[in-house]
């Protein structure tokens, strides 16, 4: 089954914990990106990749890191979380970015709600 | 810059009534558009997109949505909500020259009364 998983699907921590929430898909994707859900605020990018070593920057990447080593792993890094990063986290993946070409579909993974003490 | 508008934070209707949620985006060239919807503890899911040709566009469940220009909208549609469609709603814009990224609304709440 084409999927995008997540892992934690929930996570309490206390600040400066550092924690990696991994994303894994399965399609072969070459584009997957990190956003973050907030009431009121929609949907807002963190980091995305366009390939294997090729990550930047979203519109909210303050106290976040990447990674991407392989093609199907996109790990969401907080090396010192805070309260203000406490937030529902979607990780997605898409053959292409979905504005460039939009025929591909972006997948969602299923979440991973953060309460950050 | 690109930026989506949903006006409605959260809208109830009756379950076999009709449903209209609204979006306004800003852009300067034709955007591609696209509403998600997420059902409670779950993900996102396409409903339909728009890229260019035909104003009305069909998706799934039932959804439509139709993109006028001169009014910068993208509404979605359908004409007789089941109680399963209860869930939040996003509009997004595909924002060609951010690295072709999605930039979402703030999403609207759907309840459905029986």
């Amino acid at each position: 089954e084409a999927q995008v998983t997540q892992n934690p699907r929930y996570l309490i921590t206390v600040t400066g914990k550092k924690l990696t929430v991994t994303c894994s898909q399965n399609m072969n994707h070459e584009y997957m990106s990190w956003y973050r859900q907030d009431p009121g605020l929609g949907l807002r990018q963190i980091y995305y990749s366009m390939n294997v070593e090729v990550t930047d920057k979203g519109d909210v990447p303050e106290g976040y890191k990447v990674s991407r080593k392989e093609k199907r792993n996109f790990p969401l890094i907080l090396e010192s979380p805070s309260p203000n990063q406490t937030s529902l986290y979607f990780c997605a993946s898409s053959f292409s970015p979905p504005g460039l070409r939009p025929k591909g579909e972006q997948f969602f993974g299923p979440g991973t709600r953060l309460t950050v003490l | 810059a690109q930026s989506v508008t949903q006006p409605d934070i959260h809208i109830t209707v009756s379950e076999g009534a009709s449903l209209e949620l609204r979006c306004n985006y800003s852009y300067g060239a034709t955007p591609y558009l696209f509403w998600y919807v997420q059902s409670p503890g779950q993900g996102l899911q396409l409903l339909l997109k728009y890229f260019s040709g035909d104003t009305l566009v069909q998706g799934i469940k039932g959804f439509e949505a139709e993109f006028k220009r001169s009014q910068s909208s993208f509404n979605l549609r359908k004409p007789s909500v089941h109680w399963s469609d209860a869930a939040e709603y996003f509009c997004a814009v595909g924002a060609l020259n951010q690295g072709g990224k999605l930039i979402f609304g703030q999403g609207t709440e759907l309840s459905v009364k029986p």
